[in-house]
């Protein structure tokens, strides 16, 4: 069957350090993949899509890299700041264009 | 532009009552997903709406259904209420079929 896996483990770093979140999946063969961040009691909002032809895509401090061989994109922040704090979700979209969330990393940084 | 709305925000229902929740997508947004979020189980897919139609439904029972008007807009409803429905329920619009997501703020539902 289809899974998404993220670390259900809070990610706890100190202000100003890269945070890094892992989104792993099988049986998906992803057109893309996406990102958003949800705060509590709100809905998710979008960060960054890559697409499969992509390694690697840059938005500000966000990096976001799309291994389709691993199965697995890596989620990075840089420098991060008590602001980022907050619970990243990665998706998938699968057979019929049909978008599939992870669990979600929660993120603490601390100053 | 106007983001996602949902409507109502919070609500309160009993076991056995139904409920419908309302969304209204970005003006110009063809399709409308909704989600159903607990703490237990993440973000589970319900169905997804485009031009009127429904495109993809999720794993849920038959007592969850939905509706999409020539507007756009959406409509869900839940039949007989167990407490487990208990959740935040999610509506999020896109241009087309497929891409990025806007999500609403969402509608929380307690069943007591």
């Amino acid at each position: 069957s289809q899974k998404i896996e993220q670390n259900s483990e809070a990610l706890n770093i100190q202000e100003g350090k890269t945070a890094t979140l892992t989104c792993n999946y099988t049986n998906y063969s992803p057109a893309y993949l996406q990102w958003y961040r949800q705060d509590p009691g709100r809905g998710p909002v979008f960060l960054l899509l890559i697409r499969e032809n992509e390694k690697e895509k840059r938005k500000e401090r966000l990096k976001v890299t799309f291994d389709t061989t691993l199965k697995q994109s890596l989620f990075h922040i840089t420098a991060s700041q008590p602001a980022d704090s907050a619970t990243y979700l990665c998706a998938l979209e699968g057979a019929g264009n049909m978008l599939t969330f992870g669990g979600g990393t929660r993120l603490m940084v601390k100053p | 532009k106007a983001g996602v709305t949902q409507t109502p925000r919070y609500l309160i229902k009993t076991r056995g009552q139904q409920v419908t929740l309302s969304c209204s997508p970005i003006s110009g947004h063809r399709s409308v997903s909704w989600y159903q979020q607990t703490p237990g189980q993440g973000l589970q897919f319900l169905f997804e709406y485009f031009s009127e139609t429904q495109r993809n439904k999720g794993n849920f029972p038959g007592r969850f259904s939905g509706r999409q008007f020539s507007n756009s807009r959406s409509e869900m409803n839940v039949s007989t209420l167990e407490l487990g429905d208990s959740a935040l329920y999610l509506c999020a619009s896109r241009i087309g079929g497929t891409g990025e997501l806007f999500f609403g703020e969402g509608s929380r539902l307690t069943v007591l």
